[in-house]
């Protein structure tokens, strides 16, 4: 009965590095989102997953960044050749779809820092 | 693309008191949502609230909802110490897929 859950909780790696995130959404949930958080801001939509569909990837910065989601469960997001500013609280959250009337479950996050 | 924003961007308060937060959002939507945030991490969903209705309460949490005005707000009743967080509402598009984020409040309650 988890919840969301996220991997690694804190990352710190060197600028240029290419960094991979985790995202073990809840059982059965069908849709699945990430997003980025700058210190003090609020969230910003990165990408979304739903079901077999082709995801809705209108939130990505740049073509750094990319996400698969494997087998309609776990989620990889992948930075690649990481910058300063993408130093940034990575959130992940999934929910049951099938209706416009459902909360989104978070992650406890993990904090990239890019030196 | 839609964005809600809360104000205040701060609020501080002596427990007891009452603390209002307000969203201000740019299209229609299907429901608005108040999410909580302690420390920088992962958000607790508060409550939700649909378009077609206009007050929500859940023990000491009351929202509005004015869809004329684009508009919510978020109304906690005697604070206390422990509801010290940032709150975010959410707000989704027709389609329902997306959650748009504002940029929260951040509410600290003095002992």
């Amino acid at each position: 009965g988890a919840g969301v859950s996220q991997s690694p909780s804190n990352k710190v790696t060197e600028k240029g590095k290419d960094v991979e995130l985790r995202c073990d959404p809840i059982s059965g949930h069908t849709a699945l989102y990430w997003y980025r958080q700058s210190l003090g801001q609020g969230l910003e939509f990165l990408i979304y997953f739903q079901g077999n569909s082709a995801p809705d990837k209108s939130g990505l910065p740049s073509d750094r960044f990319s996400a698969e989601r494997t087998g309609g469960s776990v989620s990889t997001l992948t930075i690649q050749r990481t910058q300063q500013e993408d130093s940034a609280v990575y959130l992940c959250a999934s929910r049951v779809s099938g209706s416009f009337y459902n909360e989104q479950f978070f992650g406890p996050g993990t904090r990239l820092t890019v030196l | 693309s839609q964005q809600g924003e809360e104000d205040p961007q701060a609020l501080s308060i002596q427990e007891g008191e009452n603390a209002t937060m307000n969203c201000s959002y740019k299209t229609s939507i299907n429901n608005l949502q108040w999410y909580r945030q302690n420390s920088g991490r992962g958000l607790v969903h508060l409550i939700l609230i649909r378009s077609n209705e206009r007050e929500k309460h859940s023990g000491r949490l009351r929202v509005t909802l004015d869809t004329s005005k684009k508009s919510s707000s978020l109304l906690i009743t005697a604070s206390r110490a422990a509801d010290t967080a940032s709150y975010f509402c959410a707000t989704d598009e027709d389609t329902g897929n997306q959650f748009y984020f504002g940029t929260g409040t951040s509410l600290t309650v003095i002992p």
